[in-house]
C-alpha cells in the first residue's frame, strides 16, 4: 500500500515567518502530489498540486518536490494567523493515500 | 464555484434510525467517489471507494452493511448510515476526481456532521 507520511505538529510559527510543511512517501513510483488545507471542522480544501521534480510557487505558496529523496514540502511565506489549518499531503492514485496532516499554528 | 455537493451539511437522528447522505459531482462525471469520516482531532480516514454500477469497496473495520452505498450513476453517490448509534457521530465527507489525468485533484464535498442521540 502506498503510505504517505507527515509531522503531525503541531508546527508552531509567528506571523510573518516561513512555515515549513514536510512529507515522505514510499512509492519511488509515485508521480505527483496535491496539498490540502482543512480548517478545523470543514472539508479539506486543494491548495496546491506538484507533479515535477522542483519547485512550484503559487502566490504565498511554494511546493517542492524531490523523487529521488522521496518527499514533497510545501513552504508558506509570510504566515498569517488565517493560514492556521491542518495541511494534508496526499497522492492522487485510485486509493487515495493521504498523510495524517500537520497542524499549524501561526502566532500573532 | 463547488464542484462537488454534499447534502446534507448537518443532521440529527435518533439511534436506531437510518440517514441517507447524498454526493454529487457536479460539472463532471466521477466513476469512482470516496467517502471518509473523521472524528474530531482525528486524521480524515477513508471508509469506502464508491464505484459507479459495481459494489463499493470498504476499507477494513467499515462494515459494509452498516454503512450502505449506492453508486447509481455517475453523478451521485449515497452513503446510508443504517441504525445510527451515538458512536457512529462524525463528520462525512465525501470526494471525487475526474479521471484519466495525473494532475487531477479530488475535490471534496462540504461534509456532513452528523449526530446520533
Amino acid at each position: 500500500q502506498k503510505e504517505v507520511e507527515q509531522n503531525s505538529g503541531p508546527l508552531s510559527v509567528p506571523e510573518g515567518a516561513i512555515a515549513s510543511l514536510n512529507c515522505t512517501y514510499s512509492d519511488r513510483g509515485s508521480q505527483s502530489f496535491f496539498w490540502y488545507r482543512q480548517y478545523s471542522g470543514k472539508s479539506p480544501e486543494l491548495i496546491m498540486f506538484i507533479y515535477s521534480n522542483g519547485d512550484k510557487e503559487d502566490g504565498r505558496f511554494t511546493a517542492q518536490l524531490n523523487k529521488a529523496s522521496q518527499y514533497v514540502s510545501l513552504l508558506i511565506r509570510d504566515s498569517q494567523p488565517s493560514d492556521s489549518a491542518t495541511y494534508l499531503c496526499a497522492l492522487p492514485e485510485s486509493e487515495v493515500t493521504f498523510g495524517t496532516g500537520t497542524k499549524l499554528q501561526v502566532i500573532p | 464555484g463547488a464542484v462537488v455537493s454534499q447534502h446534507p451539511s448537518r443532521v440529527i437522528c435518533k439511534s436506531g434510525t437510518s440517514v441517507k447522505i447524498e454526493c454529487r459531482s457536479l460539472d463532471f462525471q466521477a466513476t469512482t467517489m470516496f467517502w471518509y469520516r473523521q472524528f474530531p482531532k482525528q486524521s480524515l480516514m477513508l471508509m469506502a471507494t464508491s464505484n459507479e454500477g459495481s459494489k463499493a469497496t470498504y476499507e477494513q473495520g467499515v462494515e459494509k452493511d452498516k454503512f450502505l452505498i449506492n453508486h447509481a450513476s455517475l453523478t451521485l453517490s449515497t452513503l446510508t448510515v443504517t441504525s445510527a448509534h451515538p458512536e457512529d457521530s462524525s463528520f462525512y465527507i465525501c470526494s471525487a476526481g475526474r479521471q484519466g489525468a495525473l494532475d487531477s485533484p479530488l475535490h471534496f464535498g462540504n461534509g456532513t456532521r452528523l449526530t446520533v442521540t
